[in-house]
Order: structure tokens, then sequence, then C-alpha cells
């Protein structure tokens, strides 16, 4: 199993510009969030997925949206990019709210 | 909200001291889970608790529901175990609502 990808590893953006982060699981996993790392402020959830067609919204969701069309991907779109979006972005997904969380490698995200 | 606090932020220490990292939260909690971030790295869980004590290896965790604490212990610590150890909180989530509360981390360096 590869468990949580997610691509790209870094990516620099202009303040305005749209991108996609995206996350793949092959666990077969109902559960799966997206979180963000700033420093002195932990990680904190953006927007969180309890399987295919279903979506809701975390601390911090402003600025993005998210889709679960299959239960193996669940991309993260920014939809206008803001500097205050620079921050290292953590997909993870689990088999329900009893079990461990598997984070994926996280994307470094710059925007200027 | 639950707000998760660890102690301390910063931990230096000497090859082979045992090791205690403290984690203390506000609500009552379904699971709290203990994570691993080495630097520049991915976050890995390892342990996720709601009672009692795991040991995997060198390393303890505890967790006391009714005075809502945990702590992290490290048994002859070594430098490969200086990284940023996260205590996370599972909430009841009744409605089906994911995504867990975390802490602000503990980065600890083992001096050789």
């Amino acid at each position: 199993n590869a468990g949580v990808t997610q691509t790209p590893k870094f990516q620099v953006l202009k303040t305005g510009q749209s991108m996609t982060l995206q996350c793949a699981q092959d666990m077969n996993h109902e559960y799966m969030s997206w979180y963000r790392q700033d420093p002195g402020m932990g990680l904190r959830l953006i927007h969180y997925s309890v399987g295919a067609g279903i979506t809701d919204q975390g601390e911090v969701p402003n600025g993005y949206n998210v889709s679960r069309s299959t239960t193996e991907d669940f991309p993260l779109r920014l939809l206008s990019a803001a500097p205050s979006q620079t921050s290292v972005y953590f997909c993870a997904s689990r088999t329900d709210s009893y079990n461990e969380q598997f984070f994926g490698p996280g994307t470094r995200l710059t925007v200027l | 909200k639950n707000e998760v606090e660890q102690s301390p932020q910063n931990l230096t220490a000497q090859e082979g001291e045992f090791i205690t990292i403290n984690c203390s939260y506000s609500v009552g909690i379904s699971a709290l889970h203990w994570l691993q971030q080495h630097p520049g790295g991915g976050i890995v869980s390892l342990f996720m608790l709601s009672s009692g004590k795991k040991k995997h290896g060198r390393l303890i965790a505890t967790i006391n529901i009714q005075e809502k604490h945990s702590s992290l212990h490290i048994t002859a610590s070594h430098p490969r175990d200086s990284a940023v150890y996260i205590c996370a909180v599972d909430g009841w989530s009744g409605g089906g609502a994911d995504g867990l509360t975390f802490g602000k981390g503990t980065h600890l360096i083992i001096q050789p």
C-alpha cells in the first residue's frame, strides 16, 4: 500500500492564483481530512469528509473548497491564493473516528 | 472547543535520559493520539488510547481520563528520538464530525 499520497510536495503561487492540492489513499478509508500547520499554531482542520459525496467544514475553511467524488481522492482547492495561506498542508485518512489517522507527507505552499 | 495544552514546549536532554512529555485537555474525549514529526518530515501516529497505558518499544503512553491528562514517556532516549511530539484529541463526534484537535507540540532534542 502507498498509504496517503499528496502532490505536489512544494508549490509557489502568486496572490490571486488558484490551484488544487491532490490527496489520495489506497486503504479504502471512509474518513479523510485536510489540515494546515503553521508555526506556533499547531495543526488546524480545514475540511473533512466522512465518505464519498459528503464533506463538511472544519475550523479554518475560508478560501478553500473540497469535493469527494471517490473514496480514494480528496482534493483541496485554493480559489484565489492569499499570502495568509502560506503553510504546510497535510491530508489524513482513517477508517472511522475510532481509529488512528494516517497522514500524507505534506505540501509546502508559499503564496507571494 | 477542546483546549489541548502540552508541556514542555521545548526539551533538550542527554542521550539515555528518561523523557516525559505532558498533555492536558479541557473537555471529555473519546480518544487521545500521540504523533511524531521529524524535522521537515511527515507525521506518524505513535499511539491512540482511550484508557490506561500502552507501550511500544521504548515509548510508553498513559492517560488519566478523570484528570484529563496524558503523558508520553521515552526510556533510554536516543538522538534519533529528536522530533516534535504532538498530542491530539478526538471529541465525542456524535453526528459524525471528524478531525482532531491538536496541541502545539513539544520539540525534543536528544544530544549524544
